[in-house]
């Protein structure tokens, strides 16, 4: 069974628009979640995380909110360039669990010209 | 400052053998754990080596097993290959005195292919 779930496997967006990728988790004792960015014949690269007693989290282009009652966390990309093109992994880890994450099937995002 | 390095990048096995990939962590790393990626999935936690010990370990079978070495350097070994064990192996470094953010820096992966 599935503890970090994302259900879109695929997401298309136009250039300078919002992106926004979705991620929902079953387990209340995580107590980090993260994205993760992947391109073709490349190792996930960190992207940002937020930790579970906050809500939202910035950086840049990139902000993750999170939901803790819904058990949801959503990525937002504003704006989004072509560069942006990749897999995101959504993945989160429990209190002394460092380095065991939990991650998603990840969604494709396109980022169109 | 090199990255975490990995090698063998692509290898072709048959069922039944034997393979040893090998993971060089970031510079200033100490811990390393080991993901397995298979096609159209997110990375799955197999185990976590630090003070050339197994500290923690996913749902893998006994077939899978490492070590790391004082360099902190790690291998993950699989015996009598599956043909379900094709997939990509990434290894990833951290710092295990740390503010922990659970950032994690991974290599470029093992492809590997069973036939």
């Amino acid at each position: 069974d599935q503890q970090v779930k994302q259900n879109s496997p695929s997401l298309s967006v136009q250039e300078g628009r919002i992106s926004i990728l979705n991620c929902d988790y079953t387990n209340s004792m995580f107590d980090y979640f993260l994205w993760y960015k992947k391109y073709p014949a490349e190792g996930p690269t960190f992207l940002i995380s937020i930790s579970s007693i906050k809500d939202k989290n910035e950086d840049g282009r990139f902000t993750v909110f999170l939901n803790k009652s819904a058990k949801h966390l959503s990525l937002h990309i504003v704006p989004s360039q072509p560069g942006d093109s990749a897999v995101y992994f959504c993945a989160a880890s429990g209190q002394g669990s460092q380095g065991n994450l939990i991650f998603g099937k990840g969604t494709k995002l396109s980022v169109k010209p | 400052d090199a990255g975490v390095t990995q090698s063998p990048t692509h290898l072709i096995k048959t069922r039944g053998q034997q393979v040893t990939l090998r993971c060089s962590p970031k510079s200033g790393h100490d811990t390393v754990s080991w993901y397995q990626q298979a096609l159209g999935q997110g990375p799955q936690f197999i185990f976590q080596y630090y003070e050339e010990e197994e500290r923690q370990r996913g749902n893998f079978p006994d077939r899978f097993s490492g070590h790391q070495f004082p360099n902190y350097s790690s291998e993950l070994n699989v015996n009598a290959l599956l043909l379900g064990d094709s997939a990509l192996y990434l290894c990833a470094s951290t710092p295990r005195v740390s503010s922990y953010t659970g950032e994690l820096f991974f290599g470029e992966g093992s492809r590997l292919t069973v036939l």
